[in-house]
């Protein structure tokens, strides 16, 4: 499978917990994002890499999100002390510098805080 | 920031019919749109994308319109299928910068 995978797809977690998801995204993309969305909305950017550097992140990010992509392939995001707004599908995205534009979506992972 | 909004949030055909779903946005400067298609938990999928410098692009049943004048997009699906009952999102960017999406448009085709 070439695709952007995503790991896990649900996760369900108590308020205060920390979680962290996985995405691996295609391997020739040296571009990978991170997009949250909630139900009825679109995504909304969070944050990108480009190989392992982090060149962007939303005002979404609060001090309790944190993404890295340590050796430019997979990326992790972590949320720290889960309230339960952070409910919502978490989405990364691969994209290839030079390789147009658009990019390719995971599936997700889908996050609840109870 | 950029500002992506779509006309309708609902729109119901009938098996066979074209669909027209419609997308205004804010930001002139943007260059590159995309279509996504994305069904119930599932990440978008790519349908269809148009440069600032067209008008009009053709794919397998789908068609999407660039009006630069009005800040207008559109995506026309040629006769509709019930596998294409989905949330549409269109989305744009500027240079290589970040897509950003609007609230998206359920269609349900009706057998």
């Amino acid at each position: 499978d070439t695709g952007v995978s995503q790991d896990p797809r649900h996760k369900i977690t108590k308020r205060g917990q920390n979680v962290t998801f996985r995405c691996d995204p295609i391997s020739e993309h040296n571009r990978l994002y991170w997009y949250r969305q909630t139900l009825g909305q679109g995504p909304e950017f969070l944050t990108y890499f480009q190989n392992e550097a982090q060149l962007e992140k939303s005002r979404l990010l609060s001090d309790r999100f944190s993404a890295e992509r340590p050796k430019g392939s997979f990326s992790t995001l972590e949320i720290q002390r889960t309230e339960q707004g952070d409910s919502a599908m978490y989405l990364c995205a691969s994209g290839r510098i030079g390789g147009g534009y658009g990019y390719t979506f995971g599936s997700g992972t889908r996050l609840t805080v109870v | 920031g950029e500002s992506v909004g779509l006309h309708l949030p609902t729109l119901s055909v009938q098996e066979g019919d074209n669909s027209i779903i419609n997308c205004a946005y804010s930001n002139s400067a943007s260059d590159y749109f995309i279509w996504y298609k994305q069904e119930s938990g599932k990440g978008p999928q790519f349908i269809i994308d148009i440069r600032s410098n067209m008008d009009k692009r053709q794919g397998q049943r789908v068609t999407v319109l660039l009006n630069k004048t009005v800040k207008h997009l559109s995506l026309q699906i040629a006769a509709t299928q019930p596998g294409d009952s989905a949330v549409y999102f269109c989305a744009e960017q500027t240079g290589a910068n970040n897509l950003f999406f609007g609230t998206g448009t359920r269609l349900t085709v009706i057998p």
